[in-house]
């Protein structure tokens, strides 16, 4: 059963506007990590934000936000005022403490950001 | 600060060839080492992870192999490539402590192409 489900596989958004990208995940390890992870053209992964499965309150870097609804099991990156070096494709993660260090991911949601 | 390297970049290989990609850590020590691999569009798959030297995880099996002679160092082998070994190789970093839910650093990635 896949465990990380990104169903947006393209999005545009106009600059400075916000855009949301959705993730879902799937674990009985009431311990468990989400991340999200940013990969511009170049190949390289960029970590964005974390939420662990015991925060109280949803996670906040910059102008990256994430929605963690926990009982819907969904961890949403939100990206407010939209800028053009932020299309790249974004992928949600998730590690589960009882499976070590191991990250599992999604798909990806490719962003374009229009000027 | 904690840098992550991998080399080479690009890399055009034969069928039946070997493969010896490199990636070293600089600034921490006992990190956990992971090797990924992704396919054009796709999301990342792990390959292999390390807890420490000589200690290596294979989550899918292959004709690849890992191994971490020393600490800091973590090198990616196949004695004879295949076409379907062709894909972007990431190597991440993460903290080394069990507990907790460290992110994950990538280095720039090797992109390996069998012909």
């Amino acid at each position: 059963a896949q465990k990380i489900t990104q169903t947006q596989p393209g999005m545009f958004v106009q600059e400075k506007e916000a855009v949301t990208l959705d993730c879902t995940y799937d674990t009985s390890d009431p311990s468990y990590g989400l991340f999200w992870y940013k990969q511009p053209s170049s190949g390289e992964m960029i970590f964005l934000i974390y939420q662990g499965s015991y925060d109280q309150q949803n996670a906040t870097e910059g102008r990256y936000s994430l929605n963690f609804q926990k009982a819907r099991k969904s961890a949403n990156l939100v990206i407010s005022a939209s800028q053009l070096g932020d299309s790249a494709m974004y992928f949600c993660a998730m590690r589960e403490l009882n499976q070590g260090g191991k990250l599992i991911f999604g798909q990806g949601t490719e962003l374009s950001v229009k000027p | 600060s904690q840098t992550i390297h991998q080399w080479p970049a690009t890399l055009v290989q034969p069928v039946g060839s070997p493969l010896s990609l490199e990636c070293t850590v600089e600034g921490t020590s006992n990190p956990n080492l992971y090797w990924y691999r992704q396919a054009a569009g796709r999301g990342l798959q792990l390959l292999f992870y390390s807890v420490g030297i000589g200690q290596i995880s294979s989550e899918v099996p292959q004709n690849l192999s890992a191994s971490r002679p020393q600490d800091r160092q973590f090198i990616l082998s196949s004695k004879k490539l295949l076409l379907s070994d062709s894909g972007f190789y990431l190597c991440a970093w993460s903290g080394g402590s069990a507990q907790g839910v460290a992110e994950q650093y990538f280095g720039p990635g090797t992109r390996l192409t069998v012909t």
